[in-house]
């Protein structure tokens, strides 16, 4: 079953506006983390930000923000003020902590493309 | 600190040949994990390290064989190489495998394509 569903393949932003990347999961462990990663064209994989599932407020980093409904089991993505380099592949991951003795993995989704118009 | 390393960057293989793909990390992450990317999949754990000499198989560890003999490194072994195992792999590290806090840091990537 699909744990982390990311329903834009593809996403355009004028340049200088905020665009939100939508990522749902769905877990029944009550500790987790989501994670967000940027691949550039370059093809390297950017860790972004990240946000506990006990975290009482949206993580932020800088331009980047996590609008986090745990109910909704959603943790999308804000960037604001886009810049031309922020057209990349954006993938959300969750690590769940794992109900038994072993060790917790890493899931992700199938990443959204975003691309900034100038 | 060089991060995450991987070698090759690119690597072109003939069905049936066997090849190693090599990581290496200089952050003394317990925490070591393989896994593959293909176009509208993602990335899928292969197999994955929680310290050395203990590994276990992820999501899709057939065709690979992977040994975790130092903290440091972490290689990933095709044994009989096939046209499905045409892909681009990443190797990542974290902290610990033990808590859903840690992140995990990723390596450049090795490009194989099998023919």
């Amino acid at each position: 079953a699909q744990k982390i569903t990311q329903t834009q393949p593809g996403m355009f932003v004028q340049e200088k506006e905020a665009v939100t990347l939508d990522c749902t999961y769905d877990t029944s462990d009550p500790s987790y983390g989501l994670f967000w990663y940027k691949q550039p064209s370059s093809g390297e994989m950017i860790f972004l930000i990240y946000q506990g599932s006990y975290d009482q407020q949206n993580a932020t980093e800088g331009r980047y923000s996590l609008n986090f409904q745990k109910a909704r089991k959603s943790a999308n993505l804000v960037i604001s003020a886009s810049q031309l380099g922020d057209s990349a592949m954006y993938f959300c991951a969750m690590r769940e902590a794992g109900l038994k003795t072993s060790y917790d993995k890493v899931i992700f989704g199938p990443g959204t493309s975003l691309s900034v118009i100038p | 600190n060089a991060g995450v390393t991987q070698t090759p960057k690119f690597q072109v293989l003939k069905t049936g040949q066997s090849m190693t793909l090599q990581c290496a990390q200089d952050m003394n992450h317990e925490y070591m994990s393989w896994y593959r990317q293909d176009p509208g999949m993602g990335l899928r754990l292969i197999h994955y390290s929680v310290g050395a000499g203990i590994t276990d198989q992820g999501e899709v560890p057939n065709g690979y064989n992977v040994s975790r003999s130092t903290t440091e490194d972490f290689p990933l072994r095709l044994l009989s190489a096939a046209p499905s195992q045409t892909s681009v792999y990443f190797c990542a590290s974290s902290t610990t495998g033990a808590h859903y806090t840690d992140t995990q840091y990723f390596g450049p990537g090795t490009r194989l394509t099998v023919l």
